[in-house]
């Protein structure tokens, strides 16, 4: 059962231009829902967080958007580079004390940006 | 200040075999989780430790486990593996239990179950 869910596998756009990914959840009981980016041989890097009391948090040219009723949240990055070229993964929190360190992972979205 | 540091890089096993993990966290980090990622399941949650205990477990079978040392470093083992356990394994650390204290992730090892 995928409580998270990273529909698009790949995306491609311009350099210069707006990327969105998009990212659906299932289960109403998240915390919080971050993003990471992930380039070959290297783990995941954060990129930025919303807790679910907020519906927008921004982060220089990174913004995350959160629709509590419609389940889900997009990264806009704007103006995006070449260098945003990776793989982005959504991830949230379940809340509850016992799920403190435990992330839900989607499957991720490959974003690349052409010069 | 140096980041996640997980040993061995890659690793190749037999089946029945087991493994051990390392992981050195950040310092001062004191929260250690670990991650497994395979092509079809994607990144998937195996324990976290806080302190020495572990206060959260994922759903993989008992042949996964894991412990922290008082200096945070953390080890997971793997018994008697199968080829399904070939995967990337990714250890992040953060400084308190709990994900809203953003996890910072090793670059993994990468077993290889043959």
């Amino acid at each position: 059962d995928q409580q998270v869910k990273q529909n698009s596998p790949s995306l491609s756009v311009q350099e210069g231009r707006i990327s969105i990914l998009n990212c659906d959840y299932t289960n109403s009981m998240f915390d919080y829902f971050l993003w990471y980016k992930k380039y070959p041989a290297e783990g995941p890097t954060f990129l930025i967080s919303i807790s679910s009391i907020k519906d927008k948090n921004e982060d220089g040219r990174f913004t995350v958007f959160l629709n509590k009723s419609a389940k889900h949240l997009s990264l806009h990055i704007v103006p995006s580079q070449p260098g945003d070229s990776a793989v982005y993964f959504c991830a949230a929190i379940p809340n509850g004390s016992g799920n403190t360190g435990k992330l839900i992972f989607g499957q991720g979205t490959t974003l690349q940006v052409k010069p | 200040k140096a980041g996640v540091t997980q040993t061995p890089r890659y690793l190749i096993k037999t089946r029945g075999q087991q493994v051990t993990l390392s992981c050195s966290p950040i310092s001062g980090h004191r929260s250690v989780s670990w991650y497994q990622q395979t092509p079809g399941q994607g990144l998937q949650f195996l324990f976290e430790y806080f302190s020495e205990t572990q206060r959260n477990k994922g759903n993989f079978p008992g042949r996964f486990s894991g412990r922290q040392f008082s200096n945070s470093r953390s080890e997971m083992n793997v018994s008697t593996l199968e080829l399904g356990d070939s995967a990337l394994y990714l250890c992040a650390s953060s400084l308190a239990a709990g994900g809203i204290s953003p996890l910072h992730f090793g670059n993994g090892t990468r077993l290889t179950v043959t």
